[in-house]
């Protein structure tokens, strides 16, 4: 069986603060792909990074970088300066092609 | 290019009422998924399509629910006799093929009164 779990439900930090959403996913399959998207107010999912499960190179792009350890199975977000826009709903989620999506970190940047 | 439409955008029926929600994937993509969030949650994995092979019902909560698809193209996700636990908005994604990607439409936001 597959899990996604975000166990951070709610964040609010202050605007140019950095941030790390936390990601744990389970499984017993060997080849696997993990996702983040992103939901804003707009209620649209907004495909962010897409990684496989044998890839674990950080990734960076712009204020955003993800940090995947298979042995510990996180795939960690972090925004760095964060700003008001960035305030949404995350997801992670992971799977073959039937992806598992995790309950979601509520981000909330204050000016 | 265009990116994955549904409609309606909202649906309000009354309890009982079946309703038709209607995917349009992105050109080319063979694979299409159904989802349902509900209020304040992630998202629920309903149904599977990928080309002609069976779709992946494994999701679907209830015979009440089913859906379809042309081809490769468009679908529709069927709801009969609806319930008020139905309420949801419905998403649906689209790929290239079942190993990429999946990109989302706006959603279709079923409320059953």
């Amino acid at each position: 069986a597959q899990k996604v779990t975000q166990a951070q439900t709610e964040i609010s930090v202050v605007e140019k603060e950095d941030v790390t959403l936390d990601c744990v996913y389970e499984t017993r399959d060997t080849t696997y792909y993990l996702f983040w998207y992103k939901q804003p107010p707009s209620g649209e999912l907004v495909f962010l990074i897409r990684r496989n499960s044998f890839d674990e190179q950080n990734e960076i792009s712009g204020r955003y970088s993800w940090n995947f350890q298979k042995s510990t199975s996180s795939f960690n977000f972090t925004i760095t300066a964060s700003q008001v826009v960035d305030s949404a709903v995350y997801f992670c989620a992971g799977g073959a092609y039937k992806y598992i999506f995790g309950t979601g970190t509520r981000l909330k940047v204050l000016a | 290019g265009a990116g994955v439409s549904q409609s309606p955008s909202n649906k309000v029926t009354e309890k009982g009422k079946d309703v038709e929600l209607r995917c349009d994937p992105i050109s080319g993509h063979t694979a299409l998924y159904w989802y349902r969030q509900r209020l304040g949650q992630g998202l629920e994995f309903l149904i599977y399509f990928q080309g002609n092979s069976a779709p992946d019902k494994s999701g679907l909560p209830s015979d009440r629910f089913s859906a379809e698809r042309t081809g490769e193209s468009v679908s529709t996700l069927t709801i009969q006799r609806t319930q008020q636990e139905d309420s949801a908005v419905y998403l649906c994604a689209s790929s290239l093929s079942s190993a990429d990607t999946q990109y989302f439409g706006p959603g279709t936001r079923l409320t059953v009164l």
